[in-house]
């Protein structure tokens, strides 16, 4: 069985500021990663993803993630972060792309300051 | 892009009493669908797999007949929970995702509904 683990619970960063959000996961089989973005009473919207090829991920909105198998590892970063960017963020992993559930971590509560 | 519609997005109801929530792909066939639970601060934890047509499969530790998920349709997938208890109070999700051909194959998620139990 696959599993995940989100090193930090809470990470506060004054904004402007870099941030990375650290990710690792396990697994004896090939999976698929994922970073979803949570805000409040919400639902989930995915970041980015990897599913294959280039092993750096981009998202539209200045995130980006890469993939090193060698550190089973898919850590999230952004160069500069803004106020909007207080979130709920969770990685998760997939054996596939549809049919099966992904299993998440436990999530990170991203807290810009100003 | 796909989206998921869930609602209601939050309901209060009498103990005892069953709820209702739906889960739509609005643009998507949505051949398998997932339902999870959120409980305060913490992350998703997932409570059923359904495929359209087919019997929901649950995760260990999910009561059956308490949260009771039908699938009937491609759009469609709902989840009952029955004889509601304050401990039933959450945050539930769903999720959808369409055939591997479709541009939309992936995992979409609705916008969750707030239960609370009084």
């Amino acid at each position: 069985a696959q599993s995940v683990t989100q090193l930090d619970s809470q990470v506060p960063v004054f904004e402007e500021a870099p941030v990375e959000l650290r990710c690792n996961y396990s697994s004896s089989v090939s999976v698929y990663l994922f970073w979803y973005v949570q805000y409040p009473n919400q639902g989930l919207q995915l970041l980015l993803k990897y599913l294959s090829g280039s092993t750096l991920v981009e998202s539209i909105n200045g995130f980006e993630a890469e993939f090193n198998k060698s550190q089973t590892s898919f850590h999230l970063r952004k160069p500069s972060v803004h106020i909007s960017d207080t979130a709920e963020y969770f990685c998760a992993v997939s054996l596939d792309t549809g049919r099966r559930a992904l299993t998440f971590g436990s999530g990170t509560r991203l807290q810009v300051q100003p | 892009g796909a989206v998921v519609s869930q609602h209601p997005s939050w309901v209060i109801c009498k103990s005892g009493t069953s709820v209702k929530i739906e889960c739509r792909s609005l643009d998507f066939q949505a051949t398998t669908m997932f339902w999870y639970r959120q409980f305060p601060k913490q992350s998703l934890m997932l409570m059923a797999t359904s495929n359209e047509g087919s019997k929901a499969t649950y995760e260990q530790g999910v009561e059956k007949d308490k949260f009771l998920i039908n699938h009937a349709s491609l759009t469609l997938s709902t989840l009952t929970v029955t004889s509601a208890h304050p401990e039933d109070s959450s945050f539930y999700i769903c999720s959808a995702s369409g055939t591997r051909r479709s541009p939309n194959y992936g995992y979409t998620f609705g916008s969750g509904t707030r239960l609370t139990v009084v």
